[in-house]
């Protein structure tokens, strides 16, 4: 099974709207980490928000959120009011445990922004 | 301000000639990660260094070779490229902890001939 699924391969949307890019993810441990991090055409990978398990309230960063249902397992990223530069791919990566440092990544989503 | 760099940025080699990319970091980090990453796959991690504890993934080829003399520098050793190792390799660095984020560099691209 998918550790880290992410259902949309590519997505368009309008400058200035809001975006959701959908991450669900399959752990038994109890302490985990979210991350979502964004890869420009240049290649380098840009962290954006981090989600541990036992974190209370979602987190957010700037334009970035992190919706975090835990119960569900998901842990979506929204971009409000999105920007042509946000234009790129995005991973959602997760930890399983305290003492590991390996990540699981998704398969990503390209995010194409429209003028 | 450079946080992680890596060197060369672009790097062709021939089948089956050794190659070298080189990593260096200024963020003090103890952790440092290298990936493969190939082209719209997520990367793949290739193995880790916590300090001096050398982590390899199971699944890394015995081809890769990795070295870390010091904290700031890592080393890729590809010892006999194949057509097929052709890819991004992302360094990254961390510090020790789970819940800390990695820092990436900008990615070397090998091409191999």
């Amino acid at each position: 099974a998918q550790k880290i699924t992410q259902t949309q391969p590519g997505m368009f949307v309008q400058e200035k709207e809001a975006v959701t890019l959908d991450c669900t993810y399959d752990t038994s441990d109890p302490s985990y980490g979210l991350f979502w991090y964004k890869q420009p055409s240049s290649g380098e990978m840009i962290f954006l928000i981090y989600q541990g398990s036992y974190d209370q309230q979602n987190a957010t960063e700037g334009r970035y959120s992190l919706n975090f249902q835990k119960a569900r397992k998901s842990a979506n990223l929204v971009i409000s009011a999105s920007q042509l530069g946000d234009s790129a791919m995005y991973f959602c990566a997760m930890r399983e445990g305290e003492a590991n440092y390996q990540l699981i990544w998704g398969a990503g989503t390209k995010l194409i922004i429209k003028p | 301000d450079a946080m992680v760099i890596q060197n060369p940025r672009y790097q062709v080699t021939q089948f089956g000639k050794p190659v070298t990319l080189s990593c260096s970091q200024t963020l003090n980090h103890n952790v440092m990660y290298w990936y493969q990453q190939k082209s719209s796959q997520a990367p793949k991690l290739l193995f880790h260094y916590y300090d001096k504890d050398f982590n390899n993934e199971a699944d890394t080829p015995d081809n890769f070779q990795s070295r870390r003399p010091n904290t700031s520098f890592c080393f890729l050793d590809i010892r006999s490229p194949g057509l097929g190792d052709a890819a991004m390799y992302l360094c990254a660095t961390s510090r020790g902890g789970s819940s800390y984020e990695q820092y990436f560099g900008p990615g070397t691209r090998l091409t191999v001939t």
